[in-house]
């Protein structure tokens, strides 16, 4: 079944930079484009940042735009996420989440990853 | 951004009864709108696309309905494995935006 694996979360320090991934398996990753999705503690959920299934397009939210690198690597199923200049705001569990249809986006999600926590403290 | 309200915050229902959930968008976003399912300590679920589509798997007891602004996700019948909470979503504009949550619990 499809299944979505995040990794990489720890506790940074303000205005360090940390890389998140998501290793994706039971589907054919390099045809469905991919969303991060993050959720402070106690909090909603809020979009981050979307890639293309190729890698052509980015898209990102205003609060990490210039931050914030979203990336794939096809040939190891794994997106990732480049976070830099973190900030304690910054602090949630990452979630990676797969576009529904295949070759486009249609910007709902399903399914989702379990998260991984970033804690950004001194 | 396009706001999205959801209402109430907490809603108190007995197992067995319906449950109603209300969002409300900014502006009008057509019919492109989801909503999500999450239990504590798991990741969200896809339940409903496109307002009304059930995602594969989802019970027949969750429903969708609206469009341009207004918005509900009624559940029938409530099961105890239905409280949790419920997060509308829309995807006509960027950025993608998400409601603050309806949390349903046991009345």
């Amino acid at each position: 079944q499809e299944q979505l694996v995040e990794s990489g979360g720890d506790v940074v320090q303000p205005g360090g930079s940390l890389r998140v991934s998501c290793a994706a398996s039971g589907f054919s990753f390099s045809t469905y484009g991919m969303h991060w999705v993050r959720q402070a503690p106690g909090k909603g959920l809020e979009w981050v940042a979307f890639i293309w299934h190729d890698g052509s397009h980015e898209y990102y939210a205003d609060s990490v735009k210039g931050r914030f690198t979203v990336s794939r690597d096809n040939s190891k199923n794994t997106l990732y996420l480049q976070m830099n200049s973190l900030r304690a705001d910054d602090t949630a569990v990452y979630y990676c989440a797969k576009d529904w249809r295949p070759l486009t986006w249609t910007n709902w999600f399903d399914p989702w990853g379990q998260g991984t926590l970033v804690t950004v403290s001194s | 951004e396009i706001v999205m309200t959801q209402s109430p915050a907490t809603l108190s229902v007995s197992p067995g009864e319906r449950a109603t959930l209300s969002c409300r968008a900014s502006q009008s976003v057509g019919t492109t709108l989801a909503w999500y399912q999450q239990k504590r300590g798991q990741a969200p679920r896809l339940l409903i696309y496109g307002v009304s589509a059930r995602a594969t798997g989802i019970p027949s007891r969750f429903s969708g309905s609206g469009s341009g602004t207004e918005f509900t996700l009624t559940i029938s019948s409530l099961q105890s494995e239905d409280f949790a909470v419920y997060y509308c979503q829309q995807y006509n504009k960027w950025p993608i935006t998400f409601g603050q949550g309806t949390r349903l619990e046991i009345k």
